[in-house]
């Protein structure tokens, strides 16, 4: 079975500039969740698909990010303008029955 | 709001000691404690979990314990390996809610051969 899978793995980026990170889950989990590190700190939820729909997205930071999962498949998360305090590994994690999450590797975002 | 507290931050024993990492949650409504073991450069994977009407659970050298009055729960891994180096999470959630996991603060262990 193939694993939750992030692309890409490390991102450089300048200030100001536009990012877009991809997920795709397991096949057949419905449930799809974004996650951030930062800064050597906890792993902070940020929001849940379920399927196409947006569950739950009380931890996204602000509106410079947008997550989308076009067809319940896999999900993006962009993040535009970026700024410096976005820096951090982005995890995305899927799930079928909401208890066992697992996680992709990870993307290492750092903005400069 | 919700959290959690994970003590210690680091960890140093040495091969064949056993190690152990304490947690507390805030929200008294969490009913599901996960463990996660991150090792360098890899994915965060579960490797045990609880649910609150257990108090303990154990599987092989790992076990996690749940104190649902003092809010408190840990995970234990005795007769440590040098391949139990890594970093470790625990985390709280409500089963009944969407499966948003709480995270603590991490712990890196590192067992010395």
């Amino acid at each position: 079975e193939a694993g939750v899978t992030q692309f890409p793995s490390h991102s450089v980026i300048e200030k100001g500039q536009t990012v877009t990170l991809r997920c795709d889950p397991i096949s057949g989990h419905d449930n799809l969740y974004w996650y951030r590190r930062v800064m050597g700190k906890e792993i902070k939820f940020l929001l849940h698909f379920v399927k196409e729909s947006k569950q739950d997205e009380s931890g996204m930071p602000n509106n410079r990010f947008l997550a989308e999962r076009t067809g319940g498949t896999y999900s993006t998360l962009k993040v535009q303008p970026a700024e410096l305090e976005d820096s951090g590994v982005y995890f995305c994690a899927s799930s079928q029955d909401r208890e066992k999450l697992f996680f992709g590797s990870g993307t290492q975002l750092s903005v400069l | 709001g919700e959290n959690v507290e994970q003590h210690p931050s680091t960890l140093s024993v040495q091969e064949g000691d056993s190690a152990v990492i304490k947690c507390t949650y805030s929200d008294s409504a969490s009913n599901y404690f996960p463990w996660y073991k991150q090792e360098l450069g890899k994915r965060p994977q579960l490797i045990i979990d609880i649910r609150s009407n257990v108090g303990e659970k154990k599987d092989q050298r790992i076990a996690v314990t749940l104190n649902k009055t003092a809010k408190h729960f840990s995970l234990h891994i005795t007769e440590t390996q040098p391949e139990d180096s890594a970093v470790y999470f625990c985390a709280a959630s409500r089963l009944s809610n969407t499966g948003k996991l709480i995270f603590g603060q991490g712990t890196t262990l590192q067992v010395k051969p």
